[in-house]
């Protein structure tokens, strides 16, 4: 059974920073790609970064350009993302999702529940 | 970017009622096109990939078509559990999501 588990989240300050961590089971972690999706309070989803299975495509979404980065240990079946400068639109649930494949640009066939971010002073 | 627009952002049906939702691309994508189901307070499930190939353990009443930019969901025979909200999601050049739409009770 694929699991995804998130943890990290929580309240920050805005301008702080935070590092989100994903452990992943059930599958050969290395031969996908993973994501960074997120969810602000009664929104939609929104894709913030992509890793393929051997972090040479990266990718991100506009709105985190040069401040948030993902990572990936596939030693550790575990990905990252640390996000530098937060500001209050950051907020939301941020989710682990899997790949189909691992290039990164297919669709997502696995979620976490999610580890909420809440930026605010 | 490519973006996606669904409509209508709010759907109300009835149980039996055939209804669609329909997914436009800003650009040609194929058929690299995904839908999924949200619940309340739980994570998106997939149930839709390649514009029409349904996920194992999907009902069949759920059906995906289109290519290029216009695509739709259709769900035939509306079941209780099918209230939710649904997203379609493109994969030709990464991935982006529609903006959702909520499927309630009339």
């Amino acid at each position: 059974e694929v699991q995804l588990v998130e943890s990290g989240g929580g309240l920050v300050q805005p301008g702080r920073s935070l590092r989100l961590s994903c452990v992943a089971s059930g599958f050969t972690f290395d031969e996908y790609a993973m994501h960074w999706v997120r969810q602000a309070p009664g929104k939609g989803l929104e894709r913030v970064s992509t890793v393929s299975w051997n972090s040479a495509g990266i990718d991100y979404a506009d709105s985190v350009k040069g401040r948030f980065t993902i990572s990936r240990d596939n030693a550790k079946n575990s990905l990252y993302l640390q996000m530098n400068s937060l500001r209050a639109e950051d907020t939301a649930l941020y989710y682990c999702v899997k790949d189909a494949f691992g290039s990164g640009q297919s669709y997502f066939d696995y979620w976490g529940q999610g580890t909420p971010v809440t930026v605010s002073s | 970017d490519i973006q996606m627009t669904q409509s209508p952002s709010t759907l109300s049906a009835s149980v039996g009622d055939r209804v669609t939702i329909t997914c436009r691309a800003s650009q040609s994508i194929s058929t690299w096109l995904a839908w999924y189901q949200q619940k309340p307070g739980k994570a998106p499930n997939l149930l839709i990939y390649k514009a029409s190939s349904l996920k194992r353990g999907v009902p069949s009443r759920i059906s995906g078509s289109g290519s290029g930019t216009e695509f739709t969901l259709t769900i035939s025979s509306l079941q209780p559990d099918d209230f939710a909200t649904y997203y379609c999601q493109q994969y030709n050049t990464y991935s982006s999501f529609g903006q959702g739409t909520k499927l309630e009770i009339k």
